[in-house]
């Protein structure tokens, strides 16, 4: 598609239930990230890929949240017996990769429009 | 570790008036900068970037930002302002030679009043 697809929209879920969220990047980027946004405040990163390897997961809180990107396209972020403290809009961002002295480096991001989730 | 500080929660500004929104960065190496906007319930949109070369960088919407590596600062300006501009804008860094990951700041507020 022309830009980043996330799914769904708006996610309501009780306390203890799973949830995936889906991020289906913009063709032939190469590099797929995860942010969580609170309200008011700046994204803060949890994972990012480039292809199919997770590459960084360092921002992801805890053992309850893990994501994958199986074929270095579409990518899922699971959060496992979700908590209230879970709920946050998180957003996917896809970026192409560009070439600074013979070595590929990823450029700017490009922001989905997010997946809000509310644990009651 | 990197970080950004963008030290005013809110700018106010009338329209027609030059607007400045600041930003400090601190990381280890070389910073890639950018700024990026976000609209009420819509995704966080690019703006512009810094990578290397002239240190005023101009980018969508008649924005620009200049880079001062001496003060560590990125901030982003804009000659005259539109109402339309009123929005949430975050400033981010990455460290250019290792860095993947793009840490952004808490974000400004930009009013712009007719």
């Amino acid at each position: 598609g022309a830009g980043v697809s996330q799914s769904p929209r708006y996610k309501v879920t009780k306390r203890g239930q799973d949830v995936a969220l889906r991020c289906d990047p913009i063709s032939g980027h190469v590099s797929l990230y995860w942010y969580r946004q609170a309200l008011g405040q700046g994204p803060e990163f949890l994972t990012y890929f480039n292809y199919e390897a997770q590459q960084d997961k360092s921002g992801l809180p805890n053992d309850r949240f893990s994501a994958e990107r199986p074929e270095g396209s579409i990518s899922t972020l699971t959060i496992q017996r979700t908590e209230q403290r879970d709920s946050a809009m998180y957003r996917c961002a896809s970026s192409p990769q560009f070439r600074e002295d013979r070595v590929r480096k990823p450029g700017e991001l490009f922001f989905g429009e997010g997946s809000r989730l509310t644990v009651l | 570790a990197q970080s950004v500080a963008q030290p005013e929660d809110q700018v106010n500004v009338a329209e027609g008036n030059p607007l400045t929104v600041k930003c400090t960065y601190s990381v280890s190496g070389n910073p890639y900068l950018f700024w990026y906007v976000q609209y009420p319930n819509r995704g966080l949109q690019f703006l512009l970037k810094y990578i290397t070369g002239d240190n005023l960088v101009k980018g969508s919407y008649g924005f620009e930002a200049e880079f001062n590596k001496s003060q560590t600062s990125f901030h982003l300006k804009k000659p005259s302002a539109l109402v339309s501009d009123s929005a949430l804008y975050f400033c981010a860094v990455r460290e250019g030679n290792a860095g993947n990951m793009l840490t952004f700041g808490g974000g400004t507020r930009l009013m712009v009043k007719p």
